[in-house]
């Protein structure tokens, strides 16, 4: 079965600080997304990354970077300098390759809110 | 591209009654569209998955004849909350699936709802 695993829950750091957030994954498909969205108090969900299983490469985007690693089903989450604007709830989603009516389907882990201090 | 409208942003309804929620894909054509559920300071949760012209495929312990789901056309999906209760009182949120296989989910601002 497939699951998303985000154990902190709450994370607070002041501003310039790095700050990682991490997520675990289960799943028996050997192809499957990975995804990374911001959810700020507004509720809208805003879209950070989508990462394929075949694809390991690390990415860096600005003050962003994902570390996917395979080998410990992991996908994690790191802002360098974090900003008071980087306040907000960052969910990690899982999507397969799929079989049957559930392709596509993300699955959300918890979410983490992550509170940056000026 | 890939802009998803929801209508309304927020509704206040009293219990008993129905609510519409409309989901639109503004550019681009959605092959399925998606109903999330919200409640407060938790997890998205799917709810059910629709494609154009056919049934809605419900998940596990979300109630068909409550949440009425209709996929019309490739760009409007609604959802209605039928006989509407407080604990419905939720953030429901659609996205509109683009692609074959793996479908890029473009996720819309999400509707609050507050039952009285």
């Amino acid at each position: 079965a497939q699951k998303v695993t985000q154990a902190q829950t709450e994370i607070s750091v002041v501003e310039k600080e790095d700050v990682t957030l991490d997520c675990v994954y289960e799943t028996r498909d050997t192809t499957y997304y990975l995804f990374w969205y911001k959810q700020p108090p507004s509720g809208e969900l805003v879209f950070l990354i989508r990462r394929n299983s075949f694809d390991e490469q690390n990415e860096i985007s600005g003050r962003y970077s994902w570390n996917f690693q395979k080998s410990t089903s992991s996908f994690n989450f790191t802002i360098t300098a974090s900003q008071v604007v980087d306040s907000a709830v960052y969910f990690c989603a899982l999507s397969e390759a799929g079989y049957g009516g559930s392709q596509g389907n993300l699955i959300f882990g918890k979410g983490t809110k992550l509170s940056v201090k000026p | 591209g890939a802009v998803v409208s929801q209508h309304p942003s927020w509704v206040i309804c009293k219990s008993g009654t129905s609510v519409k929620i409309e989901c639109r894909s503004l550019d681009f054509q959605a092959t399925t569209m998606f109903w999330y559920r919200q409640f407060p300071k938790q997890s998205l949760m799917l709810m059910a998955t629709s494609n154009e012209g056919s049934k809605a495929t419900y998940e596990q312990g979300v109630e068909k004849d409550k949440f009425l789901i209709n996929h019309a056309s490739l760009t409007l999906s609604t959802l209605t909350v039928t006989s509407a209760h407080p604990e419905d009182s939720s953030f429901y949120i659609c996205s509109a699936g683009r692609g074959v296989t793996i479908y890029e989910q473009y996720f819309g601002p999400g509707t609050r709802l507050t039952v009285t």
